[in-house]
């Protein structure tokens, strides 16, 4: 069965960074786009980025763009959120989410998601 | 970007009840929409794409219809494990955007 297991999550302050890291099995993870969506607490969903199965095509939030990249190491079955320069309203839980179409180069909906990793923005 | 409105922001209802969600899209976007469940502190839970396209192993109580910029999400008869939160999401452009939620709560 489908697994995407994000971990890398934690407390940093603000201007620091972070990585995330998604693991993924059950799937042929090098066939599919793979996205980073957020939550800040007790707020919506917000998407953050996606890289497309064979990691020539990356988009990104306006929110995140030039702070943050996205990368995949499809040898790994991972996908990975480098988030620089952190800031406060950077604080949610980050989910990965498996794209719903096989080999697509744009964004689709989202046909699986792990269960998330807090960052905490915090002086 | 485009972006998603979705009306109410919160309902409350009963066991029973025929309960309706509305997405509006500031533009079209065509049926490339999606809506999904999310209970408290859960991963959300894709229920619909394509607009009316049903996920495998979703009950068949919930329905999606609508093109162009509305569309909606209905349950037919709201059950217990109904009460949770719902976002639309669309995916016509290279910035997918969710719609900021409604929440199902019990009457």
């Amino acid at each position: 069965q489908v697994q995407l297991v994000e971990s890398g999550g934690g407390v940093v302050q603000p201007g620091r960074s972070l990585r995330l890291s998604c693991a993924a099995s059950g799937f042929s993870f090098s066939s599919y786009g793979m996205h980073w969506v957020r939550q800040a607490p007790g707020k919506g969903l917000e998407w953050v980025a996606v890289m497309s199965y064979d990691g020539s095509n990356k988009y990104y939030a306006d929110s995140v763009k030039g702070r943050f990249t996205i990368s995949r190491d499809n040898s790994r079955n991972t996908l990975y959120l480098q988030m620089d320069s952190l800031r406060a309203e950077d604080t949610a839980v980050y989910y990965c989410a498996k794209d719903s179409i096989l080999a697509a180069m744009s964004p689709h909906y989202f046909d699986y998601w792990g269960q998330g990793t807090l960052v905490t923005v915090s002086s | 970007d485009i972006q998603m409105t979705q009306s109410p922001s919160t309902l409350s209802a009963s066991v029973g009840d025929r309960v309706t969600i509305t997405c509006r899209a500031s533009q079209s976007i065509s049926s490339w929409l999606a809506w999904y469940q999310q209970k408290p502190g859960k991963a959300p839970n894709l229920l619909i794409y394509e607009a009316s396209s049903l996920e495998s192993g979703v009950p068949s109580r919930f329905s999606g219809s609508g093109s162009g910029t509305q569309f909606t999400l209905t349950i037919s008869s709201l059950q217990p494990d109904d009460f949770a939160t719902y976002y639309c999401q669309h995916y016509s452009s290279y910035s997918p955007t969710f719609g900021q939620g409604t929440k199902v709560e019990i009457k």
